[in-house]
């Protein structure tokens, strides 16, 4: 079974701080996503990458960065959190269009 | 580009009631559909997946979906639900233009006893 692995599944952090969430998947997929889960609003995609060092921004990048050293392991930086970057944060990984298999998520808190 | 509308954000039934979820999709040349769920304190995982053929899909725990290409929907339906069908539930589409999937805001099944 493809396993996405999300490093960790609950973060507080402080206003200003820089917060790293680390995701790498098992099965050698070439496509990893980064989305943040919002009630309401669904999931909406903040970057991806088709292949190492390679990235793409997603429909709301603003205030984040990744980053794609190795194929299994995708990684979504904020660089200074802010309070409106409170969310669940969602990694996926597939091998072609269409299915997606997703990690267990990251709840993060900005205080 | 696409778009995905899931028109109920909460459904509420009781145990053993039939249920449907409904998921409209703005048209597109070539369509493949998707649903997700999401249990409680978890991620995504695939339900069921309409590519090409039969209209009607099901998945392995009694949810199928149909494809209506007339009426751009692509509705998720259940004869009799179970307390642990109980999650939210996600319709996606791929974007015309980039390939990546679309999802709806989610539907929050709530099956009561």
């Amino acid at each position: 079974d493809v396993k996405v692995t999300q490093s960790s599944r609950y973060l507080v952090k402080r206003t200003g701080e820089k917060v790293f969430l680390e995701c790498v998947q098992d099965m050698d997929h070439e496509n990893m996503f980064w989305y943040r889960q919002d009630p309401g609003l669904g999931l909406r995609l903040i970057y991806f990458s088709y292949d190492v060092k390679m990235k793409e921004k997603g429909d709301i990048p603003e205030g984040y960065s990744v980053s794609r050293e190795k194929k299994e392991r995708f990684s979504l930086i904020l660089e200074s959190a802010s309070t409106n970057q409170t969310s669940m944060y969602l990694c996926a990984s597939s091998f072609g269009p269409g299915e997606l298999f997703f990690g267990e998520g990251s709840r993060l808190t900005v205080l | 580009a696409q778009s995905v509308t899931q028109l109920d954000s909460q459904v509420p039934v009781f145990e053993e009631a039939p249920v449907e979820l409904r998921c409209n999709y703005s048209s597109s040349v070539s369509v493949y559909l998707f649903w997700y769920v999401q249990y409680p304190n978890q991620g995504l995982q695939l339900l069921l997946k309409y590519l090409s053929g039969s209209t009607l899909v099901e998945s392995i725990n009694g949810f199928e979906a149909e494809f209506n290409k007339s009426q751009t929907s692509f509705h998720l339906r259940k004869p009799s639900v179970h307390i642990s069908d109980t999650a939210e539930y996600f319709c996606a589409v791929p974007s015309s233009n980039t390939g990546k999937l679309i999802f709806g805001q989610g539907t929050t099944l709530q099956v009561k006893p």
